[in-house]
This record gives C-alpha cells, structure tokens and sequence, in this order.
C-alpha cells in the first residue's frame, strides 16, 4: 500500500531559526495536504498542493510539491513560538481515497 | 471552515463494554467519511471509510467487528468500539468529505481509555 514518510520526527530549532519538514511518498500522489497539529488538539488544514512543481506560500511558510508529485516540503522561515506543534503531510492517491498521513514533524522552539 | 462535531470528546470504560463515538458534520452533507486513530505522539492512522448508506471498507488489520461503523445519513456517523481492551485506548477522529474535495475537514476527537 501507499506509504508516507516524513523528516524530521523531531526538530528543536531557536526562535528565529528557519525550520524545514520534508515528505516522500512510495507511489504516485493526486495531491498532498499540509496539518497542523497542537497539543490535545485536531489536525488543522493548512494547504493542499495539486499540481507538480507547485509552489505556494502563507506567509512565512512556503510548501512545494515535487515534480513526479512524490515528494514535499513545508519551510517555515523565522519560526516564533507560535509555530510550535506537529506538522503532518498527507497525501491522497486518487479519487476519495483516504488520506495517508507521514508520521509528522514535531517541531520545538526554544526562545 | 466547516464545522464538525464529535461526541464525546473524552470517556472512560471498563474493558470489556461498548463506546459509541458520533461525528456529525454541521453545515454540509458528507458523502464519505473517514475514520482515524492516533495513538500517543503517533501519526493519524485511517480505520475505514463509509459511504452514506453503504458498509464501510476497513484497512488491513482493523477489524470491522470489533469497529463497527454506521454512516446512516449524510450528517451523521457514529463508530461503536466493541468488547474494548486497554490496547483500544486511542484518539479516534472522524473527517467526512463532501461537497469538493480540496481541502479534508476533521472533527475534534474523542479520547478513549479503556480500564
């Protein structure tokens, strides 16, 4: 089956220090999604990516998908310690197919 | 964003009994839904997806009489954790899809330990 990796699992960065999280999928992708995780809370949406080569920006997060759509990243630039939580990819083969989720990014920021 | 609900968010049981989980999804109609666990300081991991009215498919290794998932109209669907063990404790999220599929909404999640 379709398998998702993520690194790192952890990252302790200074605030103010850039942070990157990368995703490769073993198959394949229509498209790959961007979580966002705190603690005791729900994963919250922050970007889809559908097309290859796709880049998009939030602000200071950038996303990009790779070109044979197997592969992403989230780079966030400056980190403040807003920024603190679990980043996940995930990405969807096709159709209504489940999402299958990387095994996320623990980001930790030390002021 | 869409607004899904879940109930309950946290309960406690006694190994052995039943926990029924609903997921309703307030303000569109989901085709799908998805079920997930997430296990301490794990990724979220899909259970099985329904669709309205039909039974639901599990993944490999989860088993379909043990979660038993109903997805009876378009608002609501609910996963009974049956006979639940200590191993059963988990996050359990529902995410229904509908409408476009650009972006997966999930609700708030149910925390489960089993005793």
């Amino acid at each position: 089956g379709q398998q998702v990796m993520q690194i790192p699992q952890y990252q302790h960065v200074q605030e103010g220090e850039d942070f990157t999280t990368y995703c490769n999928s073993s198959t394949t992708l229509s498209n790959i999604q961007w979580y966002k995780q705190r603690p005791g809370g729900h994963p919250v949406f922050l970007i889809q990516l559908v097309k290859s080569g796709e880049v998009k920006k939030q602000k200071r997060l950038t996303f990009q998908f790779g070109e044979a759509k197997k592969n992403s990243s989230l780079h966030i630039t400056a980190t403040q310690t807003t920024d603190v939580g679990t980043y996940f990819c995930a990405g969807r083969g096709g159709g209504a197919d489940g999402l299958t989720f990387g095994k996320g990014t623990h980001l930790i920021i030390q002021p | 964003g869409a607004v899904v609900s879940q109930h309950p968010s946290w309960v406690i049981c006694k190994s052995g009994t039943s926990v029924k989980i609903e997921c309703r999804s307030l303000d569109f109609q989901a085709t799908t839904m998805f079920w997930y666990r997430q296990f301490p300081k794990q990724s979220l991991m899909l259970m099985a997806t329904s669709n309205e009215g039909s039974k639901a498919t599990y993944e490999q290794g989860v088993e379909k009489d043990k979660f038993l998932i109903n997805h009876a109209s378009l608002t609501l669907s609910t996963l009974t954790v049956t006979s639940a063990h200590p191993e059963d404790s988990s996050f359990y999220i529902c995410s229904p899809l509908g409408g476009s599929s650009y972006e997966q909404y999930f609700g708030p999640g149910t925390r489960l330990t089993v005793t």
